[in-house]
This record gives structure tokens, C-alpha cells and sequence, in this order.
């Protein structure tokens, strides 16, 4: 079964505006991280964002992570669109070896 | 740097025939995993290696079977192809941080 599972299931905004994914899990993690998956193409790593931090940047990425709630959100600001693209999470579970991925999350930006 | 190097892109099979794909990475990782992707899906973990010498079944394993080679390479066999097994296909390495390197993928179909 899956650890991470995202939210929406796919998304459709316009260039310019921002675009907010979420990401929840099961299980106690060491980090989470999202990876961007262009069409037709492996996965690319985006951030990774350790347990014990609860927001992190990088560019026009914002990942927040709330250990309670067992969640975490990706925003894209000024969403451009190259950034169309499906958006997974995966999580590095406590004392565990494997990262395991959601289903993830389908973008489409229209220019 | 070429990263991770999967052969072949693409491999049509008839049920029953074998195959094996080829998975090599450059930068020296010791942990590398065999990923599937059905279409709307987040990636299932197949097989994994943690280091070289070293193995372990991953959430789908049945069907499959691996072969680390050396460091660099790591190996996905079919000993009878089924059509359950029509998929697209992904190697990647791992360092210390666990972030996840990917090949560009290998589109099987089992007719």
C-alpha cells in the first residue's frame, strides 16, 4: 500500500497563478520529498524537506511539513508552463530503508 | 554525466518470453531500486539493492527477479512474461541523503 497519497488528483490553473499540492502519509518519516515526473520522462527530485523542519525553499518552490497532521504541501508560485508536469511525494519512513511514492498529482498550466 | 542509463527505451514481448533489463549509474550510489509505473499510478517498488551483494523483494516483487552485478549496474529479469506485467519501467540510484536518481525509463508491452 502507499504511504503518501496526494491531493488533488489533478489540477488545471493559468499561468501566472500559483498551484497548491498536498501530500498526507501514514507513518512516522525521517524526510519527505517531491519529485516532478515530465511526460514521458523518469522523475526528477525537487526538495526534501527532514522531519524536524516544518517549511523549506527553493526558487519558486515551498514545501511545508506538519508531523502532527501527517501532511505536507507543495505551492508553485508563478506557476509557468513548463511547470506542467505530474507531482509525487514520497516518504522515507522512520528506522526504514525504502522511499515509498504517491499517486501523485497531474499540473496543467495554460499559457 | 550520464547518471542512470536504463536499456532498452522500449521492448514489445509475447506472454511467456524472457527479458532483461539494463540499468547503470555513474555516481557511484550504492543503494539502487527497479520501479513500475502503471498509467495514473505513483511508482511501485519492485526490487531493491541497499549495496552491492545485497537484494530484497519490494512491494511487488512476484514475477521478477534481480541481479546486482556490481556498484554500478543492477539488473530486472522476466523469466515469463505475463501481460500483468505491460508497464513502464524505472531504475534509480540513491546516496547518502536517499535522493532518488532516475533512468529515463523502459516501455514494456506483453502481448
Amino acid at each position: 500500500s502507499q504511504q503518501g497519497e496526494e491531493d488533488p488528483q489533478a489540477l488545471s490553473i493559468q499561468e501566472g497563478e500559483n498551484a497548491t499540492m498536498n501530500c498526507s502519509y501514514k507513518t512516522s518519516i525521517n524526510n519527505l520529498q517531491w519529485y516532478r515526473q515530465n511526460s514521458g520522462r523518469g522523475l526528477v527530485h525537487l526538495i526534501l524537506i527532514r522531519s524536524n523542519e516544518r517549511e523549506k525553499h527553493s526558487g519558486r518552490l515551498r514545501v511545508t511539513l506538519d508531523t502532527s497532521k501527517k501532511s505536507s504541501s507543495l505551492l508553485i508560485t508563478a506557476s509557468r508552463a513548463a511547470d506542467t508536469a505530474s507531482y509525487f511525494c514520497a516518504t522515507g519512513p522512520t528506522g526504514g530503508f525504502k522511499t515509498i511514492f504517491g499517486a501523485g498529482t497531474r499540473l496543467f498550466v495554460k499559457a | 554525466n550520464a547518471g542512470v542509463t536504463q536499456t532498452p527505451k522500449f521492448q514489445v514481448l509475447k506472454t511467456g518470453q524472457s527479458m532483461t533489463l539494463q540499468c547503470a549509474q555513474d555516481m557511484n550510489h550504492n543503494s539502487m531500486y527497479w520501479y513500475r509505473q502503471d498509467p495514473g499510478m505513483g511508482l511501485r517498488l519492485i526490487y531493491y539493492s541497499a549495496s552491492e551483494g545485497t537484494t530484497d523483494k519490494g512491494e511487488v516483487p512476484n514475477g521478477y527477479n534481480v541481479s546486482r552485478l556490481n556498484k554500478r549496474e543492477f539488473s530486472l529479469r522476466l523469466e515469463s512474461a505475463a501481460p500483468s506485467q505491460t508497464s513502464v519501467y524505472f531504475c534509480a540510484s540513491s546516496g547518502p541523503k536517499n535522493i532518488q536518481y532516475f533512468g529515463a525509463g523502459t516501455r514494456l508491452s506483453v502481448l
